[in-house]
């Protein structure tokens, strides 16, 4: 089993529609989480941290369950400028962080 | 500008050559990492220094090697024993003990002929 697993992709969505994004971990020490988006043949930015309570950015909401370790991102009102793949990314403690395999998105006019 | 740089963007290399990739910050900050990517696939840890004149080997260090002889700068070298060299690869910094802020580089692609 991967440490993280991610939502297969692609996922093509028209523009304004809401899209949710999944991720499961199997360390259940792990500490940290969070999503991160890769612009095509860019670097991965740091998109937002994931907290067990919830927490939200804009238009952007994640979820954590620890419970479960299951982690998620929902897209609302999509934007063209979306588009992108979006990364889910733990940190299980020893000074290092795993990377899910990405899940690519694409916003159609 | 504080900011990371990796050269070239872009590489070219026969099998069989050694090639190192060069990774440059002026964030100030202990901690370097070199990860790699392939298509599909999420970033994979090759390499990680903590601290100047010391390194640690991730999960995929067979056929790279690394130094870090001046805090701003870790270098990685990709060695003919390197069975699929052909990646995109991306450096990081964070300040010690801050793994979880890492800023990333802008990628280096290498390809090997």
């Amino acid at each position: 089993r991967k440490e993280v697993e991610q939502d297969p992709g692609p996922f093509n969505v028209p523009e304004g529609a809401t899209v949710a994004f999944n991720c499961t971990y199997s360390n259940s020490a792990s500490q940290s989480f969070f999503w991160y988006r890769q612009d095509c043949r860019k670097e991965p930015k740091l998109l937002m941290s994931v907290y067990s309570s919830g927490n939200e950015d804009g238009r952007f909401t994640a979820q954590l369950n620890r419970a479960s370790q299951y982690i998620s991102l929902l897209i609302r009102d999509s934007k063209l400028s979306d588009s992108a793949t979006y990364l889910c990314v733990v940190n299980p403690r020893g000074g290092k962080l795993i990377f899910g395999q990405g899940t690519e998105l694409s916003v159609k006019p | 500008d504080g900011g990371i740089t990796q050269s070239p963007k872009y590489l070219f290399r026969k099998e069989g050559q050694n090639v190192t990739l060069s990774c440059e910050q002026n964030l100030n900050h202990d901690a370097m990492y070199w990860y790699r990517q392939d298509p599909g696939q999420g970033l994979r840890l090759i390499y990680y220094s903590q601290i100047v004149n010391d390194f640690q080997k991730g999960d995929i260090a067979e056929g790279y090697s690394v130094s870090r002889e001046k805090k701003e700068s870790f270098p990685l070298t990709v060695t003919s024993a390197q069975k699929n060299p052909t990646a995109f690869y991306l450096c990081a910094s964070s300040r010690r003990g801050r793994v979880d802020e890492q800023f990333f580089g802008p990628g280096t692609r290498l390809t090997v002929l």
